[in-house]
């Protein structure tokens, strides 16, 4: 099983759409989860940190399932601006164990 | 507010020249800095990080060394770069350790001939 995997898309959703990633990771002892959102040829950029409570952040969701060893990001009210690919991030115990996803892409339609 | 720049922006290299890329944060102290190399059809792989001057880890071997001379200023260097190498090669700063959200820079597009 890859470290952290996700489905690389692409997502091809109407504007106003609800859509959701999920990102698997192996490692149990992860410690920290984040998004990161990725425009083409352009640096990622964090969307939000991911919590076990879960988190929110205006039409964004981001939750995270330790059982299952996945964290989910979910779009509500698509914009054409969220079109990019999601990176997700899994930072596991010890020293600088970090492994980013190899992204999903989202495509918004008008 | 802090910011971080990368130069230069795309490189293009012959097959064994050398490469010096450099990395610089403003508006912060004693960052934890980073390169990462995104290839094409593969997801960003940390290869250095340093937690403080003169202080480099290395991730992965290769023909890459980094070197962080000042507080705020890495550099990613080769002395001969192979076809391999090409890539986005990215730099990011952090606060603290490695369980904090990372900031890029706007990467260097680096193509090896």
């Amino acid at each position: 099983r890859k470290e952290v995997e996700q489905d690389p898309g692409p997502f091809n959703v109407p504007e106003g759409a609800t859509v959701a990633f999920n990102c698997t990771y192996s490692n149990s002892a992860s410690q920290s989860f984040f998004w990161y959102r990725q425009d083409c040829r352009k640096e990622p950029k964090l969307l939000m940190s991911v919590y076990s409570s879960g988190n929110e952040d205006g039409r964004f969701t981001a939750q995270l399932n330790r059982a299952s060893q996945y964290i989910s990001l979910l779009i509500r009210d698509s914009k054409l601006s969220d079109s990019a690919t999601y990176l997700c991030v899994v930072i596991g115990a010890g020293s600088y164990q970090l492994t980013f996803g190899k992204g999903t892409k989202l495509s918004v339609i008008p | 507010s802090q910011t971080i720049h990368q130069w230069p922006a795309t490189l293009v290299q012959p097959v064994g020249s050398p490469l010096s890329l450099e990395c610089t944060v403003e508006g912060t102290s004693n960052p934890n800095l980073y390169w990462y190399r995104q290839a094409a059809g593969r997801g960003l792989q940390l290869l250095f990080y340093s937690v403080g001057i003169g202080q480099i880890s290395s991730e992965v071997p290769q023909n890459l060394s980094a070197s962080r001379p000042q507080d705020r200023q890495f550099i990613l260097s080769s002395k001969k770069l192979l076809l391999s190498d090409s890539g986005f090669y990215l730099c990011a700063w952090s606060v603290t350790g490695p369980l904090d959200e990372q900031y890029f820079g706007p990467g260097t597009r680096l193509t090896v001939t």
